[in-house]
């Protein structure tokens, strides 16, 4: 199994460009999550899905989408970029049932934005 | 809305030492979950407590779940270079789910 894969692992966006980060699991978790960290920072949570087509919002969705198609993969995407988007992105996927509830992460995305 | 604290944000550990960190919710947590960050990478799970007053050890590693569910500590002995990186807390916001609010961590560095 791979785990949990993110592409791309790094990026440098112009202010006002748009991309996507792809987010992929090969576990079959039910749950998946966006979280962003910031430098000497914690984990905020951007957004999440507890299916396909299930997606919610989580603390810090602004400026950012998400789609959640099928189980494995679920892209986060950035609309007009902006500095205050500069950040480490990771994806990260679980199996919530049973009471463990492991959250597994992706090498992450370090994003840019000048 | 539910905070998680920890502390301390740093802590700076002759090799061969002990150290304890410390995690403090502001609401009562039905589980909380320990993460190791090592330098340049990306968080992975240690530990899960889901009973009050659970301790669990992994290793050198000692987890304690507080009887109000509302704290929790790291205690680790003998620490080696190993054990550098941040170590974050989390809890989930609802009972049921596993939506989690991530404490700051607390960053380890270790002096051979």
């Amino acid at each position: 199994n791979a785990g949990v894969t993110q592409t791309p692992k790094f990026r440098i966006l112009k202010i006002g460009q748009s991309m996507t980060l792809q987010c992929a699991q090969d576990m079959n978790h039910n749950y998946m999550y966006w979280y962003r960290q910031d430098p000497g920072m914690g984990l905020k949570l951007i957004y999440y899905s507890v299916g396909a087509g299930i997606t919610d919002k989580g603390e810090v969705p602004n400026g950012y989408n998400v789609s959640r198609s099928t189980t494995e993969d679920f892209p986060l995407r950035l609309e007009l970029a902006a500095p205050s988007q500069t950040s480490v992105y990771f994806c990260a996927s679980s199996w919530v049932a049973g009471g463990l509830f492991e959250q597994y992460f992706g090498p992450g995305t370090r994003l840019t934005v000048t | 809305g539910q905070q998680v604290m920890q502390i301390p944000q740093y802590q700076h550990v002759q090799e061969g030492e002990d150290f304890t960190t410390y995690c403090n919710s502001s609401t009562t947590l039905s589980n909380i979950q320990w993460y190791k960050q090592r330098p340049g990478g990306h968080p992975v799970f240690l530990i899960q407590l889901v009973k009050s007053g659970e301790v669990k050890k992994q290793k050198r590693l000692t987890f304690q779940f507080g009887e109000a569910k509302k704290n929790s500590s790291l205690h680790i002995t003998a620490t080696q270079t190993t054990d550098v990186g941040t170590y974050f807390c989390a809890g989930p916001k609802e009972a049921a789910g596993n939506k989690l609010t991530f404490g700051g961590g607390t960053r380890v560095l270790v002096k051979p």
